[in-house]
């Protein structure tokens, strides 16, 4: 039971570049997540997936998209990156919490972007 | 809305200090309460939960009780050891009809020395 895996754990683009990051969970989960950690910043909601087949923006969607590949895979593309986008991402993922309330997220080792 | 205001870091202790870390929350209702941790080039996991009023969430001898008049969740632990620094994050409730959507923020970073 891996829990969540994220690849690639580390990667250097040049401005304009572009790249997915890859998100896999064997926990069943229906809902997964994509953040963004910055130093002082805390963590910040990029984008969500509630169950397969739907997305929704989070706090800081722009210059991002993502797809819910299948159950198990939530993937977060750049389009042409930018240095802002200098990061480490993590995705997560948990069961779907019924209404009103929410359940504890299952955290991946991260993927640190550095965008010269 | 909801949010959670969260001591600022970083704390500095030496080995067997007493640790407390303040969280105090505003919500609509009274959901569920978090304290996640993040070790070293890690990512976070939860430390412990509490799921009402008067609950007292507990792990690896941390503890945070749920205290309704006060609206806190304060983390704390009665001899810290080096291994425990990191950053400690009190996870706010999700806004209202905000799903699952954890916002958290900066976190009260954490340094243990012998």
């Amino acid at each position: 039971n891996a829990g969540v895996t994220q690849t690639p754990k580390f990667q250097v683009l040049k401005t304009g570049q572009s790249m997915t990051l890859q998100c896999a969970q064997d926990m069943n989960h229906n809902s997964m997540y994509w953040y963004r950690q910055d130093p002082g910043m805390g963590l910040r909601l990029i984008y969500y997936s509630a169950s397969e087949g739907t997305t929704d923006k989070g706090e800081v969607p722009n210059g991002y998209n993502v797809s819910r590949l299948n159950k198990r895979e939530f993937s977060l593309r750049l389009e042409s990156a930018a240095p802002s986008q200098t990061s480490v991402y993590f995705c997560a993922s948990s069961e779907e919490p019924l209404a009103g309330s929410y359940n504890e997220q299952f955290f991946g080792p991260g993927t640190r972007l550095t965008v010269l | 809305g909801n949010s959670v205001t969260q001591m600022e870091g970083p704390v500095t202790l030496s080995e067997e200090a007493f640790l407390t870390i303040n969280c105090t929350y505003t919500a609509t209702g009274y959901p569920s309460l978090f304290w996640y941790v993040q070790y070293p080039g890690e990512g976070l996991q939860l430390l412990l939960k509490a799921t009402k009023a008067d609950d007292k969430g507990s792990n690896k001898g941390f503890e945070a009780t749920y205290r309704k008049e006060t609206t806190s969740f304060h983390l704390e632990k009665g001899s810290v050891q080096v291994s425990d620094s990191a950053v400690y994050f009190c996870a706010p409730p999700p806004k209202a009809g905000g799903y699952n959507k954890l916002i958290f923020g900066a976190g009260t970073r954490l340094a243990v020395h012998p």
